[in-house]
């Protein structure tokens, strides 16, 4: 059974600081991996799609990067906002089509 | 671009009872997922369709059915509801299988009483 991890499961930043997450997963037969954001009330919303090692894209403040080999992937926010607070989620998608979800990272923003 | 369509919004049923969620993709997009999330659980997978056909199912009683129409709308169908089936039911579309990202719907928020 495929599974992917995501840590930490919550964490607690104060707003202006940097922060980063995980999620780890099996790297066989891999295809790609998604990065959402997910805001009370609201649907998960696309941040990124990696699918080459080494991998890095920015959206903003956001960032992530991506290693296939060991089969992991952060995700970066520099100088947190209250809006920033959101459950991250993380998803690997493999070559028989299964789309694998992590139980996502809660970020919470302390002002 | 019409976003995607999840109907009803809200949806009130009995225990025993069945009920029909509904799923309009974005157009042009041929894969629907659908998920269950209840309070303090992330997403969980129910079933995706592509090209009308059921590809990968979670981990979900029989009552749990779905599919997929020509048009890419999906429709997911759950008989015999439990009060544990009351939970938001998202639905998600995409272009291809998983290479692309997946847009979600507002969902669907069954209560069962």
């Amino acid at each position: 059974i495929l599974n992917v991890e995501q840590s930490p499961q919550s964490l607690h930043v104060q707003e202006g600081d940097s922060t980063n997450f995980t999620c780890s997963f099996p790297s066989s037969n891999f295809y790609a991996l998604h990065w959402y954001r997910w805001e009370t009330a609201k649907s998960p919303e696309a941040l990124f799609v990696m699918t080459l090692n080494g991998d890095e894209k920015k959206k903003g403040r956001i960032s992530a990067t991506l290693n296939t080999k060991e089969g992991y992937s952060y995700l970066y926010i520099k100088g947190s906002q209250p809006e920033d607070s959101a459950t991250y989620l993380c998803a690997s998608y493999y070559s028989n089509y299964q789309l694998i979800w992590g139980a996502g990272t809660k970020l919470i923003i302390k002002p | 671009k019409a976003g995607v369509t999840q109907t009803p919004r809200y949806l009130i049923k009995t225990r025993g009872q069945q009920v029909t969620l509904s799923c309009s993709p974005i157009s042009g997009h041929r894969s629907v997922s659908w998920y269950q999330q209840t309070p303090g659980q992330g997403l969980q997978f129910l079933f995706e369709y592509f090209s009308e056909t059921q590809r990968n199912k979670g981990n979900f009683p029989g009552r749990f059915s779905g599919r997929q129409f020509s048009n890419s709308r999906s429709e997911m169908n759950v008989s015999t509801l439990e009060l544990g089936d009351s939970a938001l039911y998202l639905c998600a579309s995409s272009l291809d299988r998983g290479g692309s990202e997946a847009f979600f719907g507002q969902g669907t928020r069954l209560t069962v009483v």
